[in-house]
């Protein structure tokens, strides 16, 4: 069964860039009709899709996050990866990497808190 | 862009029926799904195509459409099923691009 799996570090300095990894087994990176999605939820609030990658490297970002982030996939570690630049406490917020068709969100990660602090 | 908007909260009493909905253009296009996130968990799936159980989830969830408002119902609401709720949907300004409601928490009394 698909699993994915959230990794990188918990504490990020106010203007610098936060790097998350996401880590997928039981199932293939590549499959088709298959995306690999970033959303973000701020402690106490609501969720909010950041953007997702395709296996092919084609990439689809959430229009008022975009000057700001990079997804990433690397089909040979079987990982994807986010990384959020010039971030401000705004930013805190639990990671969450999930695995998506085109319509649905069917498998989501447990989610990683990144706070974002001096 | 668009936005998908739902109601703060509700509640219901055990064994009673609660219907909560998500309104947003772009519902009049894509499919909407609806997500249960419990506190300290990460969501999950419980409706997608507008009306489609994933394995594991009890029938008394239930969802439909029509217009521009998602509707997701839990007939005989039990305990277990107090929590967040969420609603998505493909946005229609973009290829790919997704829609989360605000949520809406579910009290069962």
């Amino acid at each position: 069964q698909l699993q994915l799996q959230e990794s990188g570090p918990g504490l990020v300095k106010p203007s610098e860039t936060l790097s998350l990894t996401c880590s997928v087994s039981g199932d293939s990176i590549s499959k088709n009709n298959y995306y690999w999605g970033w959303i973000r939820q701020p402690p106490g609030k609501g969720l909010e899709w950041i953007g997702s990658v395709y296996h092919d490297g084609s990439t689809f970002y959430n229009p008022s996050l975009m000057s700001r982030v990079t997804i990433s996939v690397d089909t040979s570690k079987r990982q994807f990866s986010l990384r959020m630049s010039s971030v401000t406490a705004a930013d805190t917020a639990v990671f969450y990497c999930a695995g998506h068709t085109g319509a649905a969100f069917d498998r989501w990660g447990q989610g990683t808190l990144v706070s974002v602090s001096s | 862009s668009s936005e998908l908007t739902q109601d703060p909260a509700v509640s219901v009493a055990l064994g009673q029926t609660v219907t909560i909905t998500c309104q947003g253009d772009s519902i009049r296009s894509y499919y909407p799904t609806w997500y249960q996130q419990k506190p300290g968990q990460a969501p999950v799936l419980v409706i997608y195509g507008t009306n489609k159980r994933p394995s594991g989830i009890p029938d008394r969830f239930s969802g439909s459409s029509s217009g521009n408002t998602a509707s997701l119902t839990i007939t005989g609401a039990q305990a277990e099923d107090e929590a967040d709720y969420y609603c998505n949907c493909r946005d229609s300004i973009g290829n790919l691009h997704y829609l989360f409601g605000a949520g809406t928490k579910v009290t069962v009394l």
